[in-house]
């Protein structure tokens, strides 16, 4: 069956503009979480959804946003771009709510110049 | 918050020669996990434990989770180049909605 796959893979984005990542997990998964990796502080949980509702978030300023849909497809959105935010961004869907192994995409690499 | 160190950050050994890394965490944990990420790929899940002293074993791979389920390791033995990338433990916390916290790795090289 397919994995879980992340779009875009690659992307480039100036300070101040905004940015939007998707990630359509396995078939059947209804929990998408979402992890920054940069070298120094490996990976950091952003936040879970299942069932389209937030039930857990990480310590990121509200800049960091995302939502789930009733297919279970989920985004993320990043305002007002900072140099730091250079990252590898992960997606990871699980069938159940906070229990199971994560099956991680490939990630969408951010550089923020 | 809860916290999950692991060390070593970094471990280069010659092939053949043993591994382990370890996780700590700063409060008990219902269960931790252990990932592998290949060089430029992503984690790929290797193990869930659950019990306290659990011991559970995948070929060269030996996982402990520890009696008062705070720590945990990872040992390789007879490492091979094959075994290369970074491994992460990753443990959550007693109650139904902590979330699951990961360690920052340890890099893993393999000389031949």
């Amino acid at each position: 069956k397919a994995g879980v796959t992340q779009t875009p893979r690659y992307l480039i984005k100036t300070r101040g503009q905004q940015v939007t990542l998707s990630c359509s997990p396995i078939s059947g998964h209804r929990s998408v979480s979402w992890y920054q990796q940069t070298p120094g502080q490996g990976l950091q949980f952003l936040f879970e959804y299942f069932s389209e509702t937030q039930r857990n978030k990480g310590n990121f300023p509200g800049r960091f946003s995302g939502r789930q849909f009733s297919n279970s497809r989920s985004e993320m959105n990043v305002s007002t771009l900072e140099l730091g935010d250079s990252a590898l961004y992960l997606c990871a869907s699980r069938r159940g709510y906070n229990t199971g192994e994560l099956f991680f995409g490939e990630g969408s690499r951010l550089t923020v110049l | 918050g809860q916290q999950v160190m692991q060390i070593p950050q970094y471990q280069h050994v010659q092939e053949g020669e043993d591994f382990t890394t370890y996780c700590n965490s700063s409060t008990t944990l219902s269960n931790i996990q252990w990932y592998k990420q290949r060089p430029g790929g992503h984690p790929v899940f290797l193990i869930q434990l659950v019990k306290s002293g659990e011991v559970k074993k995948q070929k060269r791979l030996t996982f402990q989770f520890g009696e008062a389920k705070k720590n945990s390791s990872l040992h390789i033995t007879a490492t091979q180049t094959t075994d290369v990338g970074t491994y992460f433990c990753a443990g959550r916390g007693q109650g139904g909605s902590e979330k699951l916290v990961f360690g920052k790795g340890t890099k893993l090289t393999v000389n031949p």
